[in-house]
């Protein structure tokens, strides 16, 4: 059962708009959250993280957004540029203290010149 | 080189042998993960170690040992393998047990079992 999910596999922007991608959960003991990025044949870099007692938080391009009532979180990326292209997972930690961290499906992101 | 080294960086196996994915960290980091991804799937959680010396089971534990002797070293095994163990497998280390922050990933062990 995925705790994590990911609906859209796959997301194409033309460069310079704005790229939504969207992250759910089903466990409300998830406390922090966080997006990675991965090139193909690289390992996952850690890009933005954000706690429960927040609901926005922005490091340049990068904002995520938490809504906790919904279960749901977003990452912005603007302008999106095409170094951008990658595959995005979200994960979750949280859970009783195990600090297990659970990611989801993931996206691919495309952007467009 | 600081960061986190895994071995071998491919490898085929024959269904039935026995394998051990190696991880090493220089970072001194507490915590210490194996993920494998496969596609539509995403990282899913093998086994973890919040200190040396404790082991905790992911969401997929299942044909998969670790141990965990010191800070630096996180093995994997597959005791004997099978064909739906192909896949790529992801270490990742975090600076503390005690608080929420990032992990960090190796570049990855591409797995196929024949």
């Amino acid at each position: 059962d995925q705790q994590v999910k990911q609906n859209s596999p796959s997301l194409s922007v033309q460069e310079g708009r704005i790229s939504i991608l969207n992250c759910d959960y089903t466990n409300s003991m998830f406390d922090y959250f966080l997006w990675y990025k991965k090139y193909p044949a690289e390992g996952p870099t850690f890009l933005i993280s954000i706690s429960s007692i927040k609901d926005k938080n922005e490091d340049g391009r990068f904002t995520v957004f938490l809504n906790k009532s919904a279960k749901h979180l977003s990452l912005h990326i603007v302008p999106s540029q095409p170094g951008d292209s990658a595959v995005y997972f979200c994960a979750a930690a949280g859970i009783s203290g195990t600090y297990k961290y659970i990611f989801g499906t993931g996206t691919r992101l495309k952007v467009l010149a | 080189i600081a960061g986190i080294t895994q071995a071998p960086t491919s490898q085929i196996l024959a269904a039935g042998r026995r394998m051990t994915l190696r991880c090493t960290q220089d970072m001194r980091h507490n915590a210490m993960y194996w993920y494998r991804q496969d596609l539509g799937l995403g990282l899913r959680l093998i086994h973890y170690s919040n200190t040396a010396g404790t082991t905790g089971k992911g969401e997929v534990p299942d044909g998969y040992s670790v141990s965990r002797a010191n800070t630096d070293d996180f093995p994997l095994t597959l005791a004997s393998a099978v064909p739906s163990q192909t896949s790529v497998y992801f270490c990742a280390s975090r600076v503390s047990s005690g608080s929420y922050n990032e992990q960090f990933f190796g570049p990855g062990t591409r797995l196929t079992v024949l």
